[in-house]
Parts: structure tokens; C-alpha cells; sequence
């Protein structure tokens, strides 16, 4: 049972290079969510799902977009990367009235 | 816009001591509230949930919730070395969740 899996770990990207952080979940749980995390900050909601086929913003969803076919997985896809997306980026799964998180995708944008 | 506010710290305290950590919310439609730890480079972890006014224990942690005052609290007694991590606050409303910036916790052996 893994819970909640995120890949890749780490990733360098170049400015304007797309690409897509994979989130997946065996908890068979509804609802899903990406948060990223700044140095000294808190975590930030950039999206989040309610099941498949329903996404909605959280409050910087800028510059990224989600997808949501299955219950089990919830991609976050960056296009054409900024500097300003470096961070960690975190999935997340509410079950049992609390979170569960994935151990983290940490990108860096050059 | 629904904020939780943490003093960021660094807070210090000598192993064997209570660490008094702190959190207060803008929303008073809240509905459960949460503590998570976080060690450097980890994700969270829950260490705590709380849901009404009072203090709730498990081992060598308690948390305190006034909705009254907006406050929520944690407090972690005989702190060991392997307390040292950042503490988050959390909130929720319904299946949103709203975090702080978290505390640093650092206990000296």
C-alpha cells in the first residue's frame, strides 16, 4: 500500500520547457489536491479535484493546468516553465478527515 | 481570503522542556484544525486534529483550540531532539484546507 505517489522527485528544467509531475493514489479516495511550498512558506493550493473529471484554481494556478480521468491519478502539467515555479511541489489525498501527502517533486527552473 | 498566521520563529527550547506553539485563523466557519510536522526535506506529517473547544491529548503532545479567540495551540512536553522540525497550522473549511507558514522548532540537547 503506498499511499500516495508522486514522480519525479527532482527535476531541472530549462525556461519555456514543459512538462508533467504525476501524482497517483491507491487510498481510492475523492479528493485530490497539488500544493507547492516555498522556501520559509506554507503551502500554497495551485489546484485540486473532487473526482474524476472535476478540477478546480486554488489560489495560484497560473502557468499550470491538471487533468483528472481516474480516481487514482491527477497529473499536474507546467508549460512553458518559469523561474518562478521553482518550489516543491506536493499531491495530496483527504481521506479520513485529514490529509495525506506524497513526499514531494522538487523542480528547479534554470 | 481565509489566512492562518504562525510566528515563524525560530523558537528554541532545551530538551526535556514544553514547547509552546501557536496559530490563529481568520475564518470563523473553520471546522477542524491540524497540526502537521514537517522535517526538512520531508513532507507533512499529522501529528494532531482538533475539532472543538477544548484541549485534546495524545502522548506528549496537546492541543488547544478557542474558537472564541480564533487560536489554536500546540503544546509538546518533555521535547527531545527529534522534535526539531517545522510545525504547520492547518485549517479547514469543508474539503479545503488553509495552511500557515510554519514554526520552526529546534530543541538543544
Amino acid at each position: 500500500n503506498a499511499g500516495v505517489t508522486q514522480t519525479p522527485k527532482f527535476r531541472i528544467l530549462k525556461i519555456g520547457q514543459s512538462m508533467t509531475l504525476q501524482c497517483a493514489q491507491d487510498m481510492n479516495h475523492n479528493y485530490m489536491y497539488w500544493y507547492r511550498q516555498d522556501p520559509g512558506m506554507g503551502l500554497k493550493l495551485i489546484y485540486y479535484s473532487v473526482g474524476a473529471g472535476i478540477t478546480d484554481k486554488g489560489e495560484v494556478p497560473n502557468g499550470y493546468n491538471v487533468s483528472r480521468s481516474t480516481t487514482e491519478d491527477f497529473p499536474l502539467r507546467l508549460e512553458l516553465a518559469a523561474p518562478s515555479q521553482t518550489s516543491v511541489y506536493f499531491c495530496a489525498v483527504h481521506g479520513a478527515g485529514e490529509l495525506f501527502f506524497g513526499e514531494g517533486s522538487r523542480l528547479t527552473v534554470l | 481570503q481565509k489566512e492562518v498566521e504562525q510566528n515563524s520563529g525560530p523558537l528554541s527550547v532545551p530538551e526535556g522542556a514544553i514547547a509552546s506553539l501557536n496559530c490563529t485563523y481568520s475564518d470563523r466557519g473553520s471546522q477542524s484544525f491540524f497540526w502537521y510536522r514537517q522535517y526538512s526535506g520531508k513532507s507533512p506529517e499529522l501529528i494532531m486534529s482538533i475539532y472543538s473547544n477544548g484541549d485534546k491529548e495524545d502522548g506528549r503532545f496537546t492541543a488547544q483550540l478557542n474558537k472564541a479567540s480564533q487560536y489554536v495551540s500546540l503544546l509538546i512536553r518533555d521535547s527531545q531532539p527529534s522534535d526539531s522540525a517545522t510545525y504547520l497550522c492547518a485549517s479547514s473549511t469543508g474539503n479545503q484546507f488553509y495552511f500557515g507558514t510554519g514554526t520552526s522548532l529546534t530543541v538543544i540537547p
